[in-house]
């Protein structure tokens, strides 16, 4: 069965500190992997892709990795901010742009607090 | 802004009664997919739309349908709506093409309400 899975559920840091939320994933065959950001009650931005033959990818402050052999991908968060509490959804994709061919995990919930 | 726009941002409607929540979605896309986001839990794909027809259907019920128009709008309809139904009804917008790559625009959502 297709499935993703994503830890820590949900995460607290001071502002300024560095975190990484992990994605774990089962999907197959895997085209490629995204993360985004949810702020609540809103819809998902997106923040990285990477194909397979990709092992990082950066933007801004937020760095993903992705580790195709054992199937786990992670994002590093530098020198959070408060506006960076939201939700961060691990995202792996299947095929072309097809609604079913994306497998969402249930997101990491990071608080920063001041 | 992803440009992918959805109305109304909230609803609130009883048990057993219909609604119709809107997507626009962004100019050059071709295809829109709708999904359920209850509390606390990632997307769950409902349906794609490309060029107008269905084009792929997640694990819900027929009492959930949908339009595609000429300009690549969207519409989900939902009958006989149950207490379950509550969540968050995103919208996203990308183009199918040669890429599998491309990204996925979301729109901020409708937040239903059954009571």
């Amino acid at each position: 069965k297709n499935q993703v899975e994503q830890s820590p559920q949900s995460l607290i840091i001071l502002e300024g500190k560095n975190c990484t939320l992990q994605c774990n994933y089962t999907v197959s065959p895997f085209s490629n992997l995204r993360w985004y950001k949810q702020d609540t009650g809103r819809g998902p931005v997106s923040l990285t892709i990477m194909t397979f033959s990709e092992n990082t990818k950066s933007n801004g402050r937020y760095t993903a990795t992705l580790d195709a052999d054992t199937k786990q991908s992670s994002l590093h968060i530098t020198a959070s901010q408060l506006s960076d509490s939201a939700s961060y959804i691990c995202v792996v994709s299947g095929g072309y742009n097809y609604g079913q061919n994306f497998v969402f995990g249930p997101g990491t919930r990071l608080s920063v607090l001041p | 802004e992803t440009g992918v726009t959805q109305s109304p941002t909230h609803l609130i409607k009883t048990r057993g009664q219909q609604v119709t929540l809107r997507c626009s979605s962004q100019s050059g896309h071709n295809t829109v997919s709708w999904y359920q986001q209850a509390l606390g839990q990632g997307p769950q794909f409902i349906f794609q739309y490309y060029r107008e027809e269905e084009n792929g259907r997640g694990n819900f019920p027929p009492r959930f349908s949908g339009l595609q128009f000429p300009n690549y709008s969207s519409e989900l309809n939902v009958n006989a709506l149950e207490l379950d139904d509550s969540a968050l009804y995103l919208c996203a917008s990308s183009f199918v093409g040669g890429a599998t790559n491309e990204k996925l625009f979301f729109g901020s959502g409708t937040q239903l309400s059954v009571l």
